[in-house]
């Protein structure tokens, strides 16, 4: 049973579309999240959400936007892409407070 | 905003030897330090976290050390083997009803030789 799965593995695409990233979590955790590792390996917040709260990290173009339909999944969608958005973007899950956060396989977006 | 900085970027160790990778944290209202290893191609994983109400944890040859004073936390893994090279990154947060926005560091490329 995979506890964090998000979906697709790999996307390829153009410049200027638009495109989604689904995450689904079966832990019953109340909080999930965002992040992007770049080339150089660097991981970095993207978002943070939960039933109560989202919290953004300022450094986040506003193309991109988390979507929850419930607390089980939280889909990123980014508009307009760019070459510089090309990462691999992981979702992760956490209870609330100082709880370990469980990372999904990684979605590698490349953009051309 | 929290700031998390790593050394060495990459260690290069004799299996058997030990290897210690330290980071440094800015924002003295952090309390909650994990550790994560990621493979190759593969997910960042857990292996060992601390809290701020505690200055050292074991877990058989991984342990973690912090020194909150100094603001700094030490990852320290003995008897080195070859399924330990991968990057590790360490990781600080203020944990609160949103959960943990984890800041990470740079990390580091453990690279354990047979």
């Amino acid at each position: 049973d995979t506890a964090v799965s998000q979906t697709p593995k790999y996307l390829v695409t153009q410049m200027g579309n638009d495109k989604s990233i689904k995450c689904e979590q079966n832990l019953g955790h109340d909080t999930m999240y965002w992040y992007k590792q770049d080339s150089k390996k660097f991981l970095k917040i993207m978002f943070s959400y939960n039933n109560k709260e989202l919290i953004i990290n300022e450094t986040v173009p506003n193309r991109f936007s988390p979507k929850s339909p419930d607390k089980a999944h939280l889909n990123l969608h980014i508009n307009s892409l760019e070459l510089g958005d090309s990462a691999v973007y992981f979702c992760a899950s956490s209870r609330q407070g100082n709880s370990p956060l469980h990372f999904g396989n990684g979605t590698r977006l490349t953009v051309t | 905003g929290e700031n998390v900085e790593q050394h060495p970027s990459t260690l290069s160790v004799q299996e058997g030897d030990s290897a210690v990778i330290k980071c440094t944290y800015s924002d003295s209202a952090s309390n909650y330090f994990p550790w994560y290893k990621q493979e190759l191609g593969k997910r960042p994983q857990l292996i060992i976290d601390i809290r701020s109400n505690v200055g050292e944890k074991k877990d058989q040859r991984i342990a973690v050390t912090l020194n909150k004073t100094a603001k700094h936390f030490s990852l320290h893994i003995t008897e080195t083997q070859p399924e330990d090279s991968a990057v590790y990154f360490c990781a600080a947060s203020i944990g609160g009803n949103a959960g943990n926005m984890l800041t990470f560091g740079g990390g580091t490329r453990l690279m354990v030789k047979p």
